[in-house]
């Protein structure tokens, strides 16, 4: 049973627009979400994250939304840049534990 | 965040061998954690390592495959036993501190058995 979800395995946006990254949950326990961008041959490298008692959550040019009624939440990259190409997993924990939750990950690829 | 790095990078294995993975902070952390990434998969957690005490397993590991040490709060070390094809993976490291629920991820090591 997949908790996290990432429906798109692959995003492609042109340079300067924004690129809107989806990710879904079913398990109402969870209340940290957490967006990591991966390269090749490197590890996951932590970007933005979220509490549940909020529904926004902004850093620079990455935005995560988080909307608890659906079960959903996402990230905006605006403007997106080149460098931005990689894979983006969102991940979620519950109450009281430590234990990460990885969706299945989306490819950006940002072009010029 | 602390700085997380993994030996070896990568490796190529023989079947029914084993594999050593280890994996140093520059700090004292609380949460040390050990992930697999298959080919085209997410990140499933294996064990949290736990400092002076066995490693407590997800669903689906056991300890007698994935042997983990945790001998102080910098380092850990994750064994894969009698390795097999199946067990190709990227496998990586993450720490947790004491000042924020975040986890932060080593480089990962890439292991191909033949």
């Amino acid at each position: 049973d997949q908790q996290v979800k990432q429906n798109s395995p692959s995003l492609s946006v042109q340079e300067g627009r924004i690129s809107i990254l989806n990710c879904d949950y079913t398990n109402s326990m969870f209340d940290y979400f957490l967006w990591y961008k991966k390269y090749p041959a490197e590890g996951p490298t932590f970007l933005i994250s979220i509490s549940s008692i909020k529904d926004k959550n902004e850093d620079g040019r990455f935005t995560v939304f988080l909307n608890k009624s659906a079960k959903h939440l996402s990230l905006h990259i605006v403007p997106s840049q080149p460098g931005d190409s990689a894979v983006y997993f969102c991940a979620a924990s519950a109450r009281n534990t430590d234990k990460l939750i990885f969706g299945t990950g989306t490819r950006l690829q940002v072009f010029p | 965040s602390a700085v997380i790095s993994q030996k070896p990078s990568r490796d190529i294995c023989q079947r029914g061998t084993s594999l050593t993975i280890q994996c140093q902070v520059d700090s004292q952390v609380t949460m040390m954690f050990w992930y697999r990434q298959q080919p085209g998969q997410s990140l499933t957690l294996i064990a949290t390592a736990n400092q002076g005490s066995e490693a407590t397993y997800e669903s689906g590991f056991v300890i007698d495959k994935f042997p983990i040490s945790r001998p102080n709060l910098t380092f850990s070390t994750l064994t894969v036993s009698n390795m097999s094809p199946e067990d190709s993976s990227i496998y990586l490291c993450s720490v947790e501190t004491q000042s924020t629920d975040t986890q932060y991820f080593g480089p990962g090591t890439r292991l191909t058995v033949l």
